[in-house]
């Protein structure tokens, strides 16, 4: 199957800026996103970019995309404590189909 | 918007029986849903693919006999786990295609002993 590629671990300071990087391999992808997921929960859907776009800004969030190098990354500004949580990378292939990555955990220190 | 209600949200079960887990579209209409396991600190890996109507489309590497999957209705899709054992204790996921996008539910936490 296709490959998407997270690091593990990232802590950051309350209102710092945090970015999560993410890689995948399969070219045909449409659509990446992104999930959180908090202790015990389900995911919930942050954001998302079409294949052919290179930035999405919502409030907080920036997603930026790089096709050449399949290289995805969110920008979480001013991280507070409430964005402690596991993040998940995915990208939907032409099937409809979801290949997630492994999930960073973020820590936010107070 | 879009909502995905999976349940049980958590359920013990003893080793040898047989746990049904549900996942239901609120309010759209789910031609496709998906099934997930989340293996601790790994990611959510892709169990099957299931379309109303019609028999589910099982991932490499996943036994169709152990997890049975059933998609009856455009709200309703099943999963399965006959015959648990430990090692299938796990937290599996559901997601549904529809209403314009992916909703996915809250998951399940199966514990096997």
């Amino acid at each position: 199957g296709e490959d998407v590629e997270q690091s593990l671990f990232l802590s950051v300071r309350e209102g710092d800026s945090s970015v999560i990087n993410c890689t995948y391999t399969d070219s045909s992808s449409t659509y990446l996103y992104w999930y959180k997921q908090e202790p015990g929960a389900g995911l919930q859907l942050l954001t998302y970019i079409f294949s052919n776009m290179d930035m999405k800004q919502d409030q907080r969030l920036t997603v930026l995309l790089n096709k050449k190098d399949k290289h995805l990354s969110l920008r979480i500004a001013d991280t507070q404590t409430g964005d402690s949580a596991i993040y998940f990378c995915a990208e939907a292939t032409s099937f409809n189909k979801f290949y997630f990555g492994s999930g960073t955990k973020l820590n936010v220190k107070p | 918007g879009a909502v995905v209600s999976q349940h049980p949200s958590r359920v013990i079960c003893k080793s040898g029986t047989s746990v049904k887990i549900e996942c239901r579209s609120l309010d759209f209409q789910a031609t496709t849903m998906f099934w997930y396991r989340q293996f601790p600190k790994k990611s959510l890996m892709l169990m099957a693919t299931s379309n109303e109507g019609s028999k589910a489309t099982y991932e490499q590497g996943v036994e169709k006999d152990k997890f049975l999957i059933n998609h009856a209705s455009l709200t309703l899709s099943t999963l399965t786990v006959t015959s648990a054992h430990p090692e299938d204790s796990s937290f599996y996921i559901c997601s549904a295609h529809g209403g314009g996008g992916y909703t996915f539910g809250s998951g399940t936490r199966l514990t096997v002993v």
